[in-house]
């Protein structure tokens, strides 16, 4: 397996417009988080999914993101419209849980940057 | 809402045993102590975790004190490839899917030659 795959890697957009970051899970794995990390806060969760299910999005930090699992092998995280402080690198993990947690892999991340 | 404490950083010669100490004072007994570390600019990867007893894999070996208040990670033999930030987490066990996976701020190693 290729692992986690995001796209793009990079991406530089102008204030105000639409940015979608892409994910695809490792094949099989049901479960999905979408993270946001800058030098000020480090790693933060935004959201994860249960087999394609929203479980916790209570660290989407404003209504100008929102992320979608429309199945098991694919996943988006959008921000419309973006702002400068949106500049970070957004990282997607995924693991296979059933009764315990396993560990989750992540991809190599997408580094945005609003100017 | 990370639920560890950690040393910001830590130096450790090339070759000797690294230990990396974490607090987890308000674990939970059904509670995971996960660790993950990240190596510059890639995602985060997985290392190691356990519950109670003492774990070792081909990376590491993780040491939980009989209390689960606090825990070790060793490097055996570090390299310097090992040079990382690392994380300690703690995490509920999943029921039918994943529970959350929290990162706080991490330790930075630094394996000198």
């Amino acid at each position: 397996d290729a692992g986690v795959i995001q796209s793009p890697r990079h991406e530089v957009t102008e204030m105000g417009q639409e940015v979608t970051l892409r994910c695809k899970p490792i094949s099989g794995h049901n479960s999905l988080f979408w993270y946001r990390q800058t030098m000020m806060r480090g790693l933060e969760l935004l959201i994860y999914f249960n087999n394609n299910v929203p479980i916790d999005d209570s660290g989407m930090p404003e209504d100008r993101f929102s992320a979608k699992m429309p199945n098991a092998s694919f996943s988006t995280l959008k921000i419309q419209p973006s702002e400068p402080r949106d500049s970070a690198v957004y990282f997607c993990a995924s693991s296979l849980a059933h009764v315990a947690n396993t560990e989750a892999f992540f991809g190599q991340g997408t580094r945005l940057t609003v100017v | 809402d990370a639920k560890t404490t950690q040393p910001p950083s830590m130096d450790c010669a090339e070759g000797r045993a690294a230990n990396l100490p974490c607090n987890h004072s308000t674990i939970s007994g059904n509670e995971y102590v996960y660790w993950y570390r990240q190596i510059h600019s890639q995602g985060p990867q997985y290392i190691i975790h356990g519950l109670k007893n003492n774990e070792t894999n081909e990376m590491a070996s993780l040491i939980i004190t009989e209390d689960r208040k606090s825990s070790t990670l060793i490097l055996p033999h570090a390299t310097l490839r090992d040079t990382a930030v690392y994380y300690c987490i703690v995490r509920l066990p999943g029921q039918g899917g994943s529970e959350k996976l929290v990162f706080g701020k991490g330790m930075k190693l630094t394996v000198n030659p």
